[in-house]
């Protein structure tokens, strides 16, 4: 398997521009993670997803951040409009929680990550 | 509030000794803990984990180490290799919470050759 695929590895924006980050899962992982890693707040979870469903989004920081799951193997994070503060590297992981093959499992596999640089 | 600390932003150590990592946790509920390990422009990688009803887990030579009592745990790492340097992080979550895992804020390990 490929592992999480995540795109762009970079983006360089200007503030007040919209920024699409994308992922795409392992396949057959039930649960998608997003994260966000600064230096002052390390690694900190946005939002998560089972079977394309929003279950927790009490990390997204505000309204102008919004994630999106139209199906099993993508998955989007946009921020309209985008600010400095907003640089950051962003991780997207997968995995299958709970029991798998008799063993109790919850490991997460993530991405190499999309460093996003907001002027 | 830090549910997971780490409180050793760095640690060095000579290649061939022992590694050891520390981390603490506040949240009595979690019962199942990971270890990361993080190279510079790479996500992170899973190493090994433990849950709450062991208290030592063992894979080739990472050994994860857990004092429920203390709410401690600790990785050692035996021999340390230069290829071990990166960034770890602890992690800790509660069973049959969806994987929600909470992370540490990492330390930076150097092994020096």
């Amino acid at each position: 398997d490929a592992g999480v695929i995540q795109s762009p590895r970079h983006e360089v924006t200007e503030m007040g521009q919209e920024v699409t980050l994308r992922c795409k899962p392992i396949s057959g992982h039930d649960y998608l993670f997003w994260y966000r890693q600064t230096m002052m707040r390390g690694l900190e979870l946005l939002i998560y997803f089972n079977n394309n469903v929003p279950i927790d989004d009490s990390g997204m920081p505000e309204d102008r951040f919004s994630a999106k799951m139209p199906n099993a193997s993508f998955s989007t994070l946009k921020i309209q409009p985008s600010e400095p503060r907003d640089s950051a590297v962003y991780f997207c992981a997968s995995s299958l929680a709970g029991w798998v093959s008799g063993k109790d499992t919850y490991e997460q596999y993530f991405g190499p990550g999309t460093r996003l640089t907001v002027t | 509030d830090q549910q997971v600390k780490q409180n050793s932003p760095s640690l060095s150590v000579q290649e061939g000794r022992i590694s050891i990592l520390n981390c603490d946790y506040t949240n009595s509920m979690f019962d199942y803990f990971l270890w990361y390990k993080k190279y510079p422009a790479e996500g992170p990688t899973f190493l090994i984990s433990i849950s709450s009803i062991k208290d030592k887990n063992e894979d080739g030579r990472f050994t994860v180490f857990l004092n429920k009592s203390a709410k401690h745990l600790s990785l050692h790492i035996v021999p340390s290799q230069p290829g071990d340097s990166a960034v770890y992080f602890c992690a800790a979550t509660i069973r049959g919470s969806q994987g929600n895992l909470i992370f540490g804020k990492g330390t930076k390990l150097s092994v020096k050759p």
